[in-house]
C-alpha cells in the first residue's frame, strides 16, 4: 500500500531550465508534507516542507505547490544547477507518531 | 555543530552474523527514528524510539530485529543472524519534539552488506 508515490522515476533537465517534481499521495488525512533531496551515499537533506493550510511555499529557488483535491505535490526548481542533481523524496507524516511516509524517489539530473 | 551521527558508514557481515549500527542523534534531540532503504525502493519506516522506550515499532521485521535508545549512549539497531536480504542503507533520524512539522534530521547511513 504505497501511500507517497512518485511515478517519475527520473527526469532530465538542462542548466537554467525549470525542474517540475511530481508527488501524489493517498491518505486524505495527511496534513504536512516534506520534500528531501539525497545524493549517493549520503543521507536525506531536508529541502522544504509545506502545511495543508497553504496551496504554496517558496525557499529561494525551490518552491513546493499543494493541490489538495487532487491530492498532488510538485517541487519546482527554476533555475536548475548541475548541483541539484540528486534524488529527491517527498514524505508525509502519519499516525500520532510521525514517522514518515516516503516515495520511491526521483532522480533528478541537470545537464550544462 | 554535530549533526546525526551513524557508525559504521559501511558493515559487511556474512550470513548468521550479528550486525550493531549505532546512531548518535543531533545535540537537544530525544526522537530518534530508524528507516531502512532496500536497493532502488524508497526509504521504509522501521522503528520510534524516545529514551529508553521503544514508541513504535511498526516497520520492524517481528524476528531478528531489535532496537534500543538506552538513557546514556546511542541508539542502537540490532540484527541477528543476518540474511542476504537485510543488505541495505539503514539510516536513522532524529528530532527534537514530536510533532508532524517538527523536520527530521537524517545521519549518513550505514550500508550493511551480508555476504
Amino acid at each position: 500500500d504505497q501511500q507517497v508515490k512518485q511515478n517519475s522515476p527520473s527526469l532530465s533537465v538542462q542548466e537554467g531550465r525549470i525542474s517540475i517534481l511530481n508527488c501524489d499521495y493517498t491518505n486524505s488525512m495527511f496534513d504536512y508534507f516534506l520534500w528531501y533531496k539525497k545524493y549517493p551515499a549520503e543521507g536525506p537533506t531536508f529541502l522544504i516542507s509545506i502545511s495543508s493550510i497553504k496551496d504554496k511555499n517558496e525557499d529561494g529557488r525551490f518552491t513546493v505547490f499543494l493541490n489538495k483535491s487532487a491530492k498532488h505535490l510538485s517541487l519546482h526548481i527554476v533555475p536548475s544547477q548541475p548541483g541539484d542533481s540528486a534524488v529527491y523524496f517527498c514524505a508525509a507524516p502519519t499516525d500520532n507518531t510521525d514517522k514518515l511516509i516516503f516515495g520511491t524517489g526521483t532522480r533528478l539530473q541537470v545537464f550544462p | 555543530n554535530a549533526g546525526v551521527m551513524q557508525n559504521p558508514r559501511h558493515l559487511v557481515r556474512r550470513r548468521g552474523q550479528e550486525a550493531r549500527l549505532r546512531c548518535s542523534p543531533m545535540k537537544g534531540h530525544s526522537h530518534v527514528y530508524w528507516y531502512r532503504q532496500l536497493p532502488e525502493e524508497g526509504l521504509k519506516f522501521m522503528v520510534y524510539l524516545q529514551k529508553e522506550n521503544i514508541i513504535d515499532e511498526s516497520g520492524m521485521p517481528k524476528e531478528r530485529f531489535s532496537a534500543e535508545f538506552p538513557k546514556e549512549g546511542p541508539s542502537i539497531l540490532r540484527i541477528q543472524q543476518v540474511v542476504r536480504g537485510d543488505s541495505a542503507a539503514y539510516f536513522c533520524a532524529s528530532s527534537s519534539i514530536r510533532t508532524s512539522t517538527d523536520t527530521q534530521y537524517f545521519g549518513p547511513g550505514t550500508r550493511l552488506t551480508v555476504l
